[in-house]
């Protein structure tokens, strides 16, 4: 168990529709990453936030939004559903941001399918 | 070009033996981090193990170990003594610094390797 916490596990909704997805980092981790591991992209990053602020941007849709609540807790926010936005949808968090060392730990997932 | 490759797509071992995994990277950057992750069939991401830019030994943590050749841009992972349980999807991923030292953060991935340990 790698103390970081993603709910829910499984998601199955339909296309146009709009979902949250939530992590909770591990105990004193201030920073959270968002990959996305699909079988024709494979994991790709998306976002990261250090204590509450946004620190850098990846392959985000616009449809896609995050944010890091005061208790350090961050939602991504998925809109407008398309086909090819199913996949498995990672939160990872690590102590800082700066030192190239700190390692991410990731959550289980949310395995997201769209119908 | 593709920041890591990892050239085998599914690699065999048979239990008790070892098994080295392959990963080259390509940055320009001098600080740099390199991590292996294991995928079980389960989803999970597990941290095996890291090996920085400037560490001078490769880096080992209980069964794994790196192999790190800095000057070939190559950090492969080594499995020794496999077991069942060790069969998953393996990843080398890396995470770079700018020039000026901050951290951008993301980890870059490869594409993965699949293990799979024989009886």
């Amino acid at each position: 168990d790698s103390g970081v916490t993603q709910t829910p596990k499984h998601l199955i909704t339909a296309t146009g529709q709009r979902v949250t997805l939530r992590c909770s980092p591990r105990s004193g981790d201030l920073s959270v990453y968002w990959y996305q591991q699909s079988l024709d992209q494979g994991l790709q990053f998306l976002i990261h936030y250090y204590n509450g602020e946004e620190r850098a941007k990846g392959n985000i849709l616009e449809r896609f939004s995050a944010q890091q609540f005061p208790d350090l807790h961050s939602e991504l926010n998925l809109s407008s559903l398309e086909l090819g936005d199913s996949a498995l949808y990672f939160c990872a968090s690590s102590v800082g941001n700066r030192l190239t060392k700190e390692t991410q730990y990731f959550g289980p997932g949310t395995r997201l399918l769209v119908l | 070009a593709q920041k890591i490759t990892q050239t085998q797509p599914g690699m065999f071992v048979q239990e008790k033996e070892a098994v080295t995994l392959d990963c080259t990277y390509d940055t320009s950057d001098q600080s740099y981090g390199l991590f292996w992750y294991k995928q079980p069939s389960s989803g999970e991401m597990i941290f095996l193990i890291y090996q920085g830019s400037y560490d001078e030994q490769n880096a080992t943590e209980g069964r794994y170990s790196l192999n790190f050749q800095k000057a070939r841009k190559s950090a492969n992972l080594v499995i020794s003594a496999s077991q069942l349980g060790d069969s998953a999807m393996y990843f080398c991923a890396m995470r770079e610094a700018n020039a000026g030292g901050t951290s951008y953060g993301k980890l870059t991935f490869g594409q993965g390797t699949i293990l799979t340990v024989h009886p």
